[in-house]
């Protein structure tokens, strides 16, 4: 089945202690999106990647880094820098916008992280 | 710059009544794209829609149509006789096709409670 992936689903990290997050997808998409959702909040934009080996901040990039060194895989490195790192995050692709104006977005299902 | 304003934070029916989820829009694009989004208690968004700019046909799926108004920058969602399954928090989401345009620009949500 074609899809996205993201583990692990929930995620519990010591204050501290830089963690990943994983998202994989089949869908032979070009663009992959990172999104955090806080609470009674919208989706603000982390990270994008519109092509492997190239990846831009989006709006709250601060504390977080991200790697495309594969189509499949965006992986979220959630730092120590990051001060409130309480969220749920949610990982997303598309075809990419160099082959699609429209840019609809598929998501996957989600991991939340809770900073202990 | 780009935004979405979804100016009800929380909505609750009893099952069968109709419910219409408001969503403000500003871009400064003339192309751009507006979508809506269902996020269940799961967490995945689900896609419901995608509209063009140069569309202003509203449209109807089933128990759910959409309304979309240039003139008034909006794009509201209807859903016609509720039901409990309807529970969720739906999302107004718009993406331009000017230059820099990156990824979606989400509204903060409406969180949509049916009662049996």
């Amino acid at each position: 089945d074609g899809g996205i992936t993201q583990s692990p689903k929930y995620l519990f990290r010591k204050e501290g202690q830089n963690v990943t997050l994983s998202c994989e997808q089949n869908l032979n998409h070009d663009a992959m999106y990172w999104y955090r959702q806080d609470p009674g909040q919208g989706l603000r934009l982390i990270y994008y990647s519109q092509i492997v080996n190239d990846f831009q901040k989006g709006d709250i990039a601060e504390g977080y880094s991200v790697s495309r060194e594969k189509k499949e895989s965006f992986p979220l490195t959630v730092t120590s820098a990051q001060k409130n790192p309480t969220a749920f995050y949610l990982c997303a692709s598309s075809i990419g916008l160099a082959q699609s104006s429209y840019n609809e977005q598929f998501f996957g299902p989600g991991t939340r992280l809770t900073v202990l | 710059a780009q935004k979405v304003t979804q100016a009800q934070t929380e909505i609750s029916v009893v099952e069968k009544e109709d419910v219409t989820l408001d969503c403000v829009y500003e871009t400064r694009d003339t192309t751009y794209y507006l979508f809506w989004y269902k996020q269940p208690p799961s967490g995945e968004l689900v896609f419901l829609i995608r509209r063009n700019s140069f569309d202003e046909q509203n449209e109807i799926s089933g128990r759910y149509s959409w309304n979309f108004q240039k003139s008034t920058s909006s794009f509201n969602f209807t859903i016609t006789a509720s039901q409990v399954v309807d529970s969720a928090v739906y999302f107004c989401a718009l993406i331009s096709n000017g230059p820099g345009r990156r990824a979606l620009t989400f509204g903060s949500g409406t969180r949509l409670q049916v009662q049996p």
